[in-house]
């Protein structure tokens, strides 16, 4: 696709229920991100996809986060037994690769899914 | 790993005037600093980048500064716009791959008319 495609765009749960959100980086890109942005806050780091190196996790904020990156490609991130703190935007973002060999290490962000946990 | 520190949080500005925003970082061996912008409602985007090798960089109205030696950058804006209203978010990482872009917490620019 032309761009960082996310889903949903908006998901309103219930205090308990797991959600999987879903993004699909531009095609070729190796590296993928994830953040959370709370209202009106920044961007918080949850975790880091390069090429086929293990994820680097250190961002996940509980066992109840998780990820994961099938083929290289389109990444999930489930949310299991969600609490109202979780209610936030969730934005999904790729590069090219690392900034090796002229790469700009640009970020491509998503739209983001804005996730309500009532 | 890498922490980046930002302020202000909020700053407001008659427009014409110029707005500066500052960050500090942590780990000396950080080596690469965006600047990505956010529109109410909108996505991130990069609107300019030093890397350790320069001091500074100019593009049309906004400039970015960069000290290693203190571990700070600022984002300099001249001749202030409307538009130029949004947030502001500085970062930083090491030029491999294996490490992660870290964002400073942002700043609101208000650029009133």
């Amino acid at each position: 696709g032309a761009g960082v495609s996310q889903s949903p765009s908006n998901k309103v749960t219930e205090k308990g229920k797991d959600v999987e959100l879903r993004c699909d980086p531009i095609s070729g890109h190796t590296a993928l991100y994830w953040y959370r942005q709370s209202l009106g806050q920044g961007l918080e780091f949850l975790i880091y996809f390069q090429g086929n190196s293990a994820p680097d996790k250190s961002g996940l904020p509980s066992d109840r986060f998780s990820a994961e990156r099938t083929g290289g490609s389109v990444s999930t991130l489930t949310i299991q037994r969600t609490q109202q703190e979780d209610s936030a935007v969730y934005l999904c973002a790729s590069s090219l690769r690392g900034l090796a060999g002229g790469d700009t290490g640009e970020l491509f962000f998503g739209e983001g899914s804005r996730l309500t946990v009532l | 790993g890498e922490n980046v520190e930002q302020h202000p949080s909020t700053l407001s500005v008659q427009e014409g005037d110029s707005a500066v925003i500052k960050c500090t970082y942590s780990d000396s061996a950080s080596n690469y600093f965006p600047w990505y912008k956010q529109e109410l409602g909108k996505r991130p985007q990069l609107i300019i980048d030093i890397r350790s090798n320069v001091g500074e960089k100019k593009d049309q109205r906004i400039a970015v500064t960069l000290n290693k030696t203190a571990k700070h950058f600022s984002l300099h804006i001249t001749e202030t716009q409307p538009e130029d209203s949004a947030v502001y978010f500085c970062a930083a990482r090491r030029m491999d791959s294996s490490y992660k872009l870290i964002f400073g917490s942002g700043t609101r620019l208000l650029v009133r008319p």
